[in-house]
């Protein structure tokens, strides 16, 4: 079983949605929660992160940690066609430094 | 631009052959990774290195190796390449360790293709 789940989609919307992006975890070691964004032919870069359990919000995105059910969420708001891109999830422990991803959510937002 | 470079952006070997990924990674960055990315395994960690020395293995082949000069620019090495390492190779960077290592830079990776 993978450390961590995500659900691979694809996941198309039309603009202006809100979408929904999940992770389930099961390291319960893991501290560190990130959203990474990745376009076609191009490395991930860090959208958003969360220390610990709580939410994040950033403009359009907001991100929930519920480290109790060990679930991770990225909520973005009013869907632009640029949104569209791989999501991916990545955990950290406190004591090291190693990213483990999600399998990467691919979305679509269309016009 | 993160500030990551790596080259080759793309590569075409045979299979046994040997070949070298190289990455710069951002002014003043220490920690240098390796992934690899792969339809069915998803972006996976590789190897760790830090001002010099090697600090984390993940699932890295024993005929892969790497490691990262004094100037900190860090090369990855596979050899005896097989089709299935066929995949992405991103490097990443980070300023330190632990606590600042969630907030990591990618390269625009490099495209091996085994035939």
């Amino acid at each position: 079983q993978k450390e961590v789940e995500q659900d691979p989609g694809p996941l198309s919307v039309p603009e202006g949605a809100i979408v929904s992006l999940n992770c389930t975890y099961s390291n319960s070691a893991f501290q560190y929660f990130m959203w990474y964004r990745q376009y076609s032919r191009k490395g991930p870069e860090l959208l958003m992160y969360t220390y610990s359990s709580g939410n994040k919000e950033d403009g359009r995105f907001t991100a929930q940690v519920d480290k109790s059910s060990k679930y991770i969420s990225l909520f973005i708001r009013d869907s632009q066609p640029s949104d569209s891109a791989t999501y991916l999830c990545a955990m950290k422990e406190t004591s090291g430094s190693r990213l483990t991803f999600g399998e990467g959510t691919q979305l679509t937002v269309n016009p | 631009d993160s500030g990551v470079t790596q080259t080759p952006k793309h590569l075409i070997t045979a299979t046994g052959q040997r070949v070298t990924l190289r990455c710069s990674p951002r002014s003043g960055d220490l920690s240098v990774y390796w992934y690899q990315q792969s339809l069915d395994q998803g972006l996976q960690f590789l190897i760790q290195y830090y001002n010099g020395e090697e600090r984390a293995k993940g699932n890295i082949l024993e005929r892969f190796s790497a490691q990262q000069f004094p100037d900190l620019h860090s090369e990855l090495n596979l050899s005896s390449l097989e089709l299935g390492d066929s995949a992405l190779y991103f490097c990443a960077s980070s300023l330190g360790l632990r606590d600042n290592a969630y907030e990591q830079y990618f390269g625009p990776g490099t495209r091996l293709t085994v035939t």
